[in-house]
């Protein structure tokens, strides 16, 4: 089963920062927090991925609590192709093996 | 770089058959996972495979296997085919390192639609 939680759906306003919440209350000390999204039809794209430190990169921002119990994904200005479902995962490692359990995710729309 | 791909895209099958679906990773990618996405259970994770070992696997049937060949293009096989094994089959490839692993992002295939009937 998935150790994430997230709303099953959002609404943004194009050009507004989009902030997806997720709960990982049990997530362990060598887990990662990853975010992917899928957008209809497609495969899901890597978006992010944090351990402790909030991240950064040309997608997005990854604001990681410091107890490691949730996070929030920020798309900083969403556009209409944002629109998509949205996967936080906390990773499941074994034997060093990066086994991905999704969860069913939150379905972003952005409005124009 | 290109990305994943995967043959066929699309594929229709009788139930009591077989199917092989094939995935050509990301050059330099050792880690190769196969996911099920349906719209009743959503995505599920299948197997990874990793040179030419399979690493970990998911809850699915033994009628789901898998393999890795050495240049790690790997591909999947479904044996007697049921309705319920129509869905969208991705595959997803990461760099990956034995021991020591901290983290690694998975790319994804376009994925291939198959269609029992």
């Amino acid at each position: 089963d998935a150790k994430t939680t997230q709303p099953p759906s959002m609404d943004c306003a194009e050009g507004r920062a989009a902030n997806l919440p997720c709960n990982h209350s049990t997530i362990s000390g060598n887990e990662y927090v990853y975010w992917y999204r899928q957008i209809h039809s497609q495969g899901p794209q890597y978006i992010i991925h944090g351990l402790k430190n909030n991240e950064t990169n040309e997608m997005a921002s990854l604001i990681i609590t410091e107890d490691r119990k949730s996070s929030t994904l920020i798309l900083p200005h969403a556009t209409l192709r944002d629109t998509a479902v949205y996967y936080c995962i906390v990773s499941d490692t074994q034997g060093g093996s990066e086994k991905l359990v999704f969860g069913k995710g939150t379905k972003l729309t952005v409005n124009p | 770089k290109a990305g994943v791909t995967q043959t066929p895209r699309y594929l229709i099958k009788t139930r009591g058959q077989q199917v092989t679906l094939s995935c050509s990773p990301i050059s330099g990618h050792r880690s190769v996972s196969w996911y099920q996405q349906t719209p009743g259970q959503g995505l599920q994770f299948l197997f990874e495979y990793f040179s030419e070992t399979q690493r970990n696997k998911g809850n699915f049937p033994g009628r789901f296997s898998g393999r890795q060949f050495s240049n790690s293009r790997s591909e999947m096989n479904v044996s007697t085919l049921e309705l319920g094994d129509s869905a969208l089959y991705l595959c997803a490839s990461s760099y990956s390192v034995w021991a020591g692993v901290s983290s690694y992002e998975q790319y994804f295939g376009p994925g291939t639609r198959l269609t029992v009937t």
